[in-house]
């Protein structure tokens, strides 16, 4: 069965230090997107990706942040330069179709410990 | 903007007894939800969806869960709980269909499965 996968399942770096979560979306998926889980709250909404470039954002998503689709198969979330409260698990998710569906399939998260 | 409220952090069974996880939606517009599940160590994966269809949703695993908008609540239930259910189960609200798939996470139910 297809999944999406990420890399690293753990990463742990210093306050002010670059950050880059990597993704595999499902390769026939077109739509891409990056949420996030900090510790004890919700799971929030980053941003969207369709066709190269950001289709929507949250307040969260600020210029520390970026995405990128690098190749034909990979999907990253970059964080220039961490804070605290970065600290969180990131999940990739990705879906075939912008109808309002909510299949999303989602990856089993990158956990961000910033020290 | 829409938004979800679990009702209850946390809900303990007893393995054979059915399950109820509440859930209730504040939304504007004619709403999408979902219930997605985490297993420990694992991704976010779909469990049911309702879109305007049928309001009585069958999912995976015998889950099923009934949109009922005079209450605005779409609460999770299963007759039967079994020891492989234990995990955390999120309800889930679309923002309006106006662009890509926003989910909006509620908070939470862990379920608690003894034997």
């Amino acid at each position: 069965e297809p999944e999406v996968t990420q890399t690293p399942s753990h990463q742990v770096t210093q306050m002010g230090q670059e950050v880059i979560l990597r993704c595999v979306p499902i390769s026939n998926h077109l739509y891409f997107y990056w949420y996030r889980q900090i510790l004890g709250q919700k799971v929030e909404f980053l941003v969207s990706f369709y066709n190269n470039e950001i289709s929507e954002k949250s307040e969260i998503f600020d210029d520390q942040f970026s995405v990128e689709r690098p190749d034909g198969s990979n999907f990253t979330l970059k964080i220039r330069s961490t804070k605290l409260e970065d600290s969180a698990m990131y999940f990739c998710a990705s879906s075939e179709s912008r109808q309002n569906t909510g299949e999303l399939f989602f990856g089993e998260g990158s956990r961000l410990t910033v020290l | 903007a829409q938004s979800v409220t679990q009702l209850d952090s946390h809900v303990s069974v007893s393995e054979g007894t059915p399950v109820l996880l509440r859930c209730n939606y504040s939304s504007s517009y004619s709403p999408s939800l979902f219930w997605y599940v985490q297993h420990p160590n694992k991704g976010l994966q779909l469990l049911l969806k309702y879109t305007s269809a049928a309001t009585l949703v069958k999912g995976i695993n015998g889950f099923e869960a009934e949109f009922k908008k005079s209450e605005t609540s779409f609460h999770l239930t299963k007759p039967s709980a079994h020891m492989s259910d234990a995990a955390e189960y999120f309800c889930v609200v679309s923002e309006e269909n106006t662009g890509f798939q926003k989910l909006v996470f509620g908070t939470g139910t862990r379920l608690l499965v003894s034997p």
